[in-house]
């Protein structure tokens, strides 16, 4: 049961552009919306999170965005970087239960 | 690097073989969370434990066990194993025991990659 969903596997945008990355969730009771970044042959880190009670979230470059109404939330990057290059996982939690998306593999091009 | 640690890196094992992975956690931290990673998939959340105790349980087979000792390292247990448990594993840690719940932030481990033949 997939509750929460990346639907692109990959995006590629170019060097100081913004990059978008999408997440769907299904379970109206997640509380805690949250963005990992991954690495090859490294484990996720986090990077950014929001409240279900938010609708926006920033650090920096990163924007969260979250539309409880269409259980959408979005990751903006702005500007991209080479070094942003990963893959993203999104996650939805409620107390004792964290799910993770497939991830989405940004390609940033110099 | 997190300041977990996984041992081994990588297992090459037999189907109906045990296996143990091993999880480090960071210094301070008292929670340790187990995840599975299979092909093209996301992280399926296995179990949790604070400060030696279950703390929650996700989608983890009866096959699979797991423990945290008194100095907090964690072990994960797979036996009688099959190919579709071919999986990276990572484990994480935190602080507190409400990672699950967003509000606290989970380290991970860099995982060990388990192929079974």
């Amino acid at each position: 049961d997939q509750q929460v969903k990346q639907n692109s596997p990959s995006l590629s945008v170019q060097e100081g552009r913004i990059s978008i990355l999408n997440c769907d969730y299904t379970n109206s009771m997640f509380d805690y919306f949250l963005w990992y970044k991954k690495y090859p042959a490294e484990g996720p880190t986090f990077l950014i999170s929001i409240s279900s009670i938010k609708d926006k979230n920033e650090d920096g470059r990163f924007t969260v965005f979250l539309n409880k109404s269409a259980k959408h939330l979005s990751l903006h990057i702005v500007p991209s970087q080479p070094g942003d290059s990963a893959v993203y996982f999104c996650a939805a939690s409620a107390k004792y239960d964290m799910r993770f998306g497939a991830g989405t593999r940004l390609t940033v091009k110099p | 690097d997190s300041g977990v640690t996984q041992t081994p890196k990588h297992l090459i094992t037999a189907t109906g073989q045990r296996v143990t992975l091993r999880c480090s956690p960071r210094s301070g931290d008292l929670s340790v969370y187990w995840y599975q990673q299979s092909l093209d998939q996301g992280l399926q959340f296995l179990i949790q434990y604070y400060n030696g105790e279950e703390r929650a349980k996700g989608n983890i087979l009866e096959r699979f066990s797991a423990q945290q000792f008194p100095d907090l390292h964690s072990e994960l247990n797979l036996s009688s194993l099959e190919l579709g448990d071919s999986a990276l594993y990572f484990c994480a840690s935190s602080l507190s025991g409400r990672a699950l719940s967003g509000t606290d932030t989970q380290y991970f481990g860099p995982g060990t990659r388990l192929t079974v033949l």
